[in-house]
């Protein structure tokens, strides 16, 4: 089966640094996204992991590990802005045309 | 250069009417797709489309149709509404090759009296 697992709520403060956990069991995997979304609106793209290692983009990482099934989303210097939920998903060739696989996503509180 | 919009943003259905939600895409995507959102359950798949007139199931399709007559464009049709189809609905599209990005579009919220 596919599953993928991350933390229902966390809470940071700003300025501070969070790290969101993702665990995934799949078949076929290809690719790993880190999505973005604020309440009431669309999920945005934040980043993606096909190979191991950590990928950078401003305040926010993603690092993967394959043979682990795990990922986390890094965010560096905490901002207000920065509160929503985080969604992490799998991408696998496992008979759906590589069809995305969501977490039910991590909703990170910044305070002051 | 819109992206991805949706038709309507709200709709207030009762139980058995129906109803097409519309979403339209300017990027010459080739894959589109329907989410819905429901709270404490994260996206699930309803149904998508790897080209103009191809359309495959996806996790939980039950209820819903859908047509892509033309590229830039997806439908997905409610027949006879029920209470449990009450959600947010999303669009989402991606080119084929790459990373293979999906953008989302804006969500419909539905809800079914």
């Amino acid at each position: 089966g596919q599953n993928i697992d991350q933390p229902t709520e966390m809470t940071a403060t700003e300025g501070a640094i969070v790290q969101i956990n993702c665990t995934y069991q799949t078949s076929g995997f290809n690719g790993l996204f880190w999505y973005q979304q604020h309440a009431g609106e669309a999920p945005t793209f934040l980043s993606y992991n096909v190979l191991d290692g950590l990928e950078e983009k401003g305040r926010f990482s993603s690092f993967l590990s394959r043979s682990k099934g795990y990922s986390y989303l890094l965010l560096k210097e905490l901002q207000m802005k920065d509160s929503a939920s985080y969604l992490c998903a799998v991408r696998n060739y496992g008979g759906s045309q590589g069809n995305l696989i969501f977490g039910k996503g991590t909703k990170l509180s910044v305070k002051p | 250069n819109a992206g991805v919009t949706q038709t309507p943003k709200f709709r207030v259905l009762k139980t058995g009417q129906s109803m097409t939600l519309l979403c339209a895409q300017d990027m010459n995507h080739e894959y589109m797709y329907w989410y819905r959102q429901d709270p404490g359950m994260g996206l699930r798949l309803i149904h998508y489309s790897v080209g103009e007139g191809t359309t495959a199931k996806g996790e939980v399709p039950d209820g819903y149709n859908v047509s892509r007559l033309k590229k830039q464009n997806f439908l997905l049709g409610l027949e006879s509404a029920a209470p449990s189809q009450t959600s947010v609905y999303f669009c989402a599209s991606n080119k084929r090759g790459g990373t293979d990005t999906q953008y989302f579009g804006p969500g419909t919220r539905l809800t079914v009296l």
